[in-house]
């Protein structure tokens, strides 16, 4: 069975500090892997889309990696801000098909930044 | 270009009634799909249309159902509700299918009484 996991479930961190997510996942074929960040009550938004040859891909303050060997991601924050309190989940879309039911979903990380 | 939309963004109903939830693509996007989000379950697949026909459905009851029209918009309806229903309704669009970007709209919060 496909799955994703993450952690850890929630985080808080001090504004300014860095901060890494991890997600694991078990997805099989694999097609790309993509990180969205998701505000209270809002819609998730894209940061970024990786395919298996791709290790790192950064987004502003946002970085993610991928090891397709050990089927393992992580999405690096630096420099944190108040705006990057949201909830952080981690989607990996099995190859074949290419439709919404190949897509499996982390439950997410809950990060909340202080000031 | 404008963002998905979805209406209504906010809506209460009581056990038994039925709603509709209505998503529009992002101009030219023919795939939407639609996401129960609920803070234990997490973001649950509900069911593709693309091109105005069904392409798969997640594990819902019966009671779950949607359609798409021409212009791509897409409608879900939930009849029979039962407090379980109460979430985060998700709509996504995709140029094509799902399977590479979405980009997924506000969401409609529904609470059932």
């Amino acid at each position: 069975k496909n799955q994703v996991e993450q952690s850890p479930q929630s985080l808080i961190i001090l504004e300014g500090k860095n901060c890494t997510l991890q997600c694991n996942y078990t997805v099989s074929p694999f097609s790309n892997l993509r990180w969205y960040k998701q505000d209270t009550g809002r819609g998730p938004v894209s940061l970024t889309i990786m395919t298996f040859s791709e290790n790192t891909k950064s987004n502003g303050r946002y970085t993610a990696t991928l090891d397709a060997d050990t089927k393992q991601s992580s999405l690096h924050i630096t420099a944190s801000q108040l705006s990057d309190s949201a909830s952080y989940i981690c989607v990996v879309s099995a190859d074949g098909g290419g439709g919404a039911d190949g897509l499996t979903f982390g439950k997410g990380t809950h990060l909340i930044i202080q000031p | 270009k404008a963002g998905v939309t979805q209406t209504p963004r906010y809506l209460i109903k009581t056990r038994g009634q039925q709603v509709t939830l209505s998503c529009s693509p992002i101009s030219g996007h023919r795939s939407v799909s639609w996401y129960q989000q609920t803070p234990g379950q997490g973001l649950q697949f509900l069911f593709e249309y693309f091109s105005e026909t069904q392409r798969n459905k997640g594990n819902f009851p019966g009671r779950f159902s949607g359609r798409q029209f021409s212009n791509s918009r897409s409608e879900m309806n939930v009849s029979t509700l039962e407090l379980g229903d109460s979430a985060l309704y998700l709509c996504a669009s995709s140029l094509n299918r799902a399977g590479w970007t979405q980009y997924f709209g506000p969401g409609t919060r529904l609470l059932v009484l």
